[in-house]
């Protein structure tokens, strides 16, 4: 039972253009979310999260939403710059240990 | 302060071998974990602990076998390699006092091939 589901594998825009990737979920004690972005060869770091008692969160370019009642997040990315290529990973989280991450969507922002 | 530390980089096993990846943290972490990252598959879990001495199953822990003897290292074990297990895997590691509201902190990984 995958309870994050990232339907978009991949994504291509141009540079300077909004780039939103999506993640969906399924479990109703999630109460936070995070999201990760990973290089090539490198482990995957901490990008932006957002509590479940907020529907925005914004730093700098990238600002995540949340729609509670649709069990959907978004991250949105404005303006998105070549060094933005990459994959990104949305987790879920509650009281548990349990860390189960989307399958990812690839990024590819065209200079 | 080196962070999460994972060795060896690369390793290649023939089918039927055993191997030790190990995994090391230096920021007093309680939760590591490790993960499995194959084309498509995004990150999956393979087991994971909440301190020394605790351990539990991931996504996919079948073939894999870990311990937990300090805060420190979580070596995860291959028992006998078989080539679906070949596969990049990922340590990370979390203060743990937060459960899944945590940040994660991963590892640079292993790249395994198993022939």
């Amino acid at each position: 039972d995958q309870q994050v589901k990232q339907n978009s594998p991949s994504l291509s825009v141009q540079e300077g253009r909004i780039s939103i990737l999506n993640c969906d979920y399924t479990n109703s004690m999630f109460d936070y979310f995070l999201w990760y972005k990973k290089y090539p060869a490198e482990g995957p770091t901490f990008l932006i999260s957002i509590s479940s008692i907020k529907d925005k969160n914004e730093d700098g370019r990238f600002t995540v939403f949340l729609n509670k009642s649709a069990k959907h997040l978004s991250l949105h990315i404005v303006p998105s710059q070549p060094g933005d290529s990459a994959v990104y990973f949305c987790r879920g989280g509650d009281s548990s240990y349990k860390l189960i991450f989307g399958s990812g969507t690839r990024l590819l922002v065209r200079p | 302060n080196a962070g999460v530390t994972q060795t060896p980089k690369f390793q290649v096993l023939k089918t039927g071998q055993s191997m030790t990846l190990q995994c090391a943290q230096d920021m007093n972490h309680e939760y590591m974990s490790w993960y499995r990252q194959d084309p498509g598959m995004g990150l999956r879990l393979i087991h994971y602990s909440v301190g020394a001495g605790i351990t539990d199953q991931g996504e996919v822990p079948n073939g894999y076998n870990v311990s937990r003897s300090t805060t420190e290292d979580f070596p995860l074990r291959l028992l006998s390699a078989a080539p679906s297990q070949t596969s990049v895997y990922f340590c990370a590691s979390s203060s743990g006092l937060a459960g899944g509201t945590d940040t994660q902190y991963f590892g640079p990984g292993t790249r395994l091939t198993v022939l």
